[in-house]
């Protein structure tokens, strides 16, 4: 089954800590983002990726950081300059970064921070 | 700069009633129109989306939306809806030619039996 996972599914942190959230496509698409996720609020973009080796910012950055070293991954580190990181985050992937193409979601991670 | 408005957060209806989530759009130049649904605690699934031509576009679970260009409108509607329709959904944007969308701030759906 071709899609996209993410791990883990539930995170904790204590504050001051880096962490790391998995995502992983077999779908071979060029184009992978980040979104994350609060209550009664849509989705923002963090940063998204349109080929390996390459990346931009999105519109909330600050705090995160990521890598594209292979085609199929893009994790993204939290790192503890992020002030609110709580929340729900979502990996996409869409064949090319163009406007008309579906961005397909994995399940999520839902990040606690103690 | 493009926005998504979702005026309604959450719509109670009974089983098998019609249902119509609202989204407006502001954007000044051309873009596309979609709409995705989310199950608890899983990730985004698209239902339908709007690129051009026929502005009454149909998606999956029997949804459909319209696109209406003077009212800067993408409104969904489903004639009868299903319990296991209960979800959030989200309306979103993309100008054409560029990588980002821009989601709305969604609207959940509760179905009564």
């Amino acid at each position: 089954d071709g899609g996209i996972t993410q791990s883990p599914k539930y995170l904790f942190r204590k504050e001051g800590q880096n962490v790391t959230l998995s995502c992983e496509q077999n779908l071979n698409h060029d184009a992978m983002y980040w979104y994350r996720q609060d209550p009664g609020q849509g989705l923002r973009l963090i940063y998204y990726s349109q080929i390996v080796n390459d990346f931009q910012k999105g519109d909330i950055a600050e705090g995160y950081s990521v890598s594209r070293e292979k085609k199929e991954s893009f994790p993204l580190t939290v790192t503890s300059a992020q002030k609110n990181p709580t929340a729900f985050y979502l990996c996409a992937s869409s064949e090319t970064s163009g406007s008309t193409d579906t961005q397909y979601f994995g399940p999520g991670t839902r990040l606690t921070v103690l | 700069a493009q926005s998504v408005t979702q005026l309604d957060s959450q719509v109670p209806v009974f089983e098998e009633a019609p249902v119509e989530l609202r989204c407006n759009y502001s954007s000044s130049v051309s873009v596309y129109l979609f709409w995705y649904v989310q199950y608890p605690n899983q990730g985004l699934q698209l239902l339908l989306k709007y690129l051009s031509g026929s502005t009454l576009v149909k998606g999956i679970n029997g949804f459909e939306a319209e696109f209406n260009k003077s009212q800067t409108s993408f409104h969904l509607r489903k004639p009868s809806v299903h319990i296991s329709d209960t979800a959030e959904y989200f309306c979103a944007v993309r100008r054409i030619s560029a990588s980002k969308i821009i989601f709305g701030s969604g609207t959940r759906l509760s179905i009564r039996p």
